[in-house]
């Protein structure tokens, strides 16, 4: 089974700041995937970035990347120049890529509100 | 391109009553799942099948709960005789491949359901 921690409380951040929200996990697999997700206070989940269990380098997509330390593992996701827009949960979520198991365990998530 | 369709995005049922929600996953995705979010949790998976067939259904509650996705139309959960724990939000996401391999599931607005 698979464990996602998300633990920060609530984070206000400046706007064109970086803020880092963690993310740590626990699972037996060898090959297994990482996923971000952003919901706004709208509702809709908003896939943002990918990092599997085998990538060497660190993804980035735009303002996101994920900070992967796979022997502690955490996943970090990185906002640079955040912007108002950026205020909402993030969860953080992980499956393993074997067959048979396609099941998404997500994290609670992070609150982030951006202040101008 | 259309994203993934979810209807009513609102559902208001009295205890006792059958709701009935639907999923239109994005065109060329042949696999769907079933996400519920309580309030303040992140999400927990339901279910997750292709066209006629349930290949998962490992995170659906024994009773009350069924889901269908036909080879015609969309996806559907049905939850019969609603209880108040039954309110929350229900999430469908699609993804071109399953198992074994990358594939981001893509969600749906989602459904909120209050149960009265």
């Amino acid at each position: 089974a698979q464990k996602i921690t998300q633990t920060q409380p609530g984070m206000f951040v400046q706007e064109k700041e970086a803020v880092t929200l963690d993310c740590t996990y626990d699972t037996s697999d060898q090959s297994y995937g990482l996923f971000w997700y952003k919901q706004p206070s709208s509702g809709e989940m908003i896939f943002l970035i990918y990092q599997g269990s085998y990538d060497e380098q660190n993804a980035t997509e735009g303002r996101y990347s994920l900070n992967f330390q796979k022997a502690r593992k955490s996943a970090n996701l990185v906002i640079s120049a955040s912007q108002l827009g950026d205020s909402a949960m993030y969860f953080c979520a992980m499956r393993p890529l074997y067959y048979g198991n396609n099941r998404l365990a997500f994290g609670k998530g992070n609150q982030v509100v951006v202040i101008p | 391109n259309a994203g993934v369709m979810q209807n009513p995005r609102h559902l208001v049922r009295r205890r006792g009553q059958e709701a009935r929600l639907r999923c239109s996953p994005m065109k060329g995705h042949s696999h769907v799942y079933w996400y519920r979010q309580l309030p303040e949790e992140g999400l927990k998976f339901m279910v997750y099948l292709q066209k006629e067939n349930i290949i998962d259904e490992s995170g659906m509650p024994k009773e009350r709960f069924s889901a269908e996705f036909p080879k015609e139309g969309p996806s559907i959960l049905r939850i019969q005789q609603v209880v108040r724990g039954d309110s929350a939000a229900y999430f469908c996401a699609s993804s071109p491949g399953g198992t074994g391999g990358r594939y981001e599931q893509y969600f749906g607005p989602g459904t909120r359901l209050t149960v009265t």
